[in-house]
């Protein structure tokens, strides 16, 4: 089975920050990689598929980036309303990996 | 618009078994897949299988095999998501969500609001 790792699992910044998770995968998954964005007690939101193309009604300060094994998700410019949990997914099976939680200096 | 509706919170003693439901609408209900994620207190996002509502046929993840059977009723458009043999570490938050594949890509677009399920004696 394919692995997925995630880094930071947390992060403190500031509004206006460059904020920026690495995701990397046990084997090459090509551009097969997704991002989701998951408030506290809400469902999982779809910001990003196919590593790099962003979601319809999504910011376009979220961005992602990378093939193979290893992923970049950025937002440009941090706003209070990006407070959440962030997961890749790849696609065997749809897997997620451990998740890298976002809040406000 | 796509809407997906899930029964209700549910307690459940150890041993028994739970059936979550995932209503389905503003689409072709037979066309997507649907897939089954859970998500204990606290923790990240468990991919538990999905199911093809057109043909019926499954795919589980390995830890839920044996545990879990996923089925469909077509005619009222509706998934369902049964799991067995209930321990306290099954207690979670259990999502439906509905599988977009286009050129290759897939990816989770829609998703239902959750269903707690606690298990406790």
């Amino acid at each position: 089975d394919i692995q997925m790792t995630q880094s930071p699992s947390s992060l403190s910044a500031s509004v206006g920050d460059r904020v920026t998770i690495t995701c990397q995968a046990s084997q090459d998954i090509s551009n097969y990689l997704n991002w989701y964005q998951q408030k506290p007690g809400k469902a999982p939101k779809l910001l990003i598929y196919d590593a790099s193309n962003l979601e319809t009604g999504v910011p376009s300060r979220f961005s992602g980036s990378g093939s193979g094994t290893d992923f970049t998700f950025t937002i440009s410019s941090l706003q209070p309303e990006d407070i959440a949990t962030y997961y890749c997914q790849q696609y065997d099976n749809l897997t997620f990996g451990p998740g890298t939680k976002v809040d406000i200096k | 618009q796509v809407q997906l509706v899930q029964s209700g919170a549910e307690v459940k003693k150890p041993g028994a078994s739970v059936k979550v439901s995932c209503k389905a609408s503003g689409y072709t209900f037979t066309g997507y897949y649907m897939h089954w994620v859970r998500q204990a207190p606290g923790q990240g996002l468990e991919w538990m299988g999905w199911i093809n509502p057109n043909s019926g046929g499954t795919n589980y993840a390995q830890k839920f095999q044996g545990r879990v059977t996923m089925t469909r009723d077509t005619s009222i458009s509706t998934a369902y998501m049964e799991l067995s043999r209930l321990r306290s570490d099954d207690t979670a938050v259990y999502y439906c969500a509905r599988e977009i594949a286009v050129a290759g890509g897939v990816r989770n677009d829609y998703w239902g609001q959750g269903t707690l399920v606690t298990v406790s004696s």
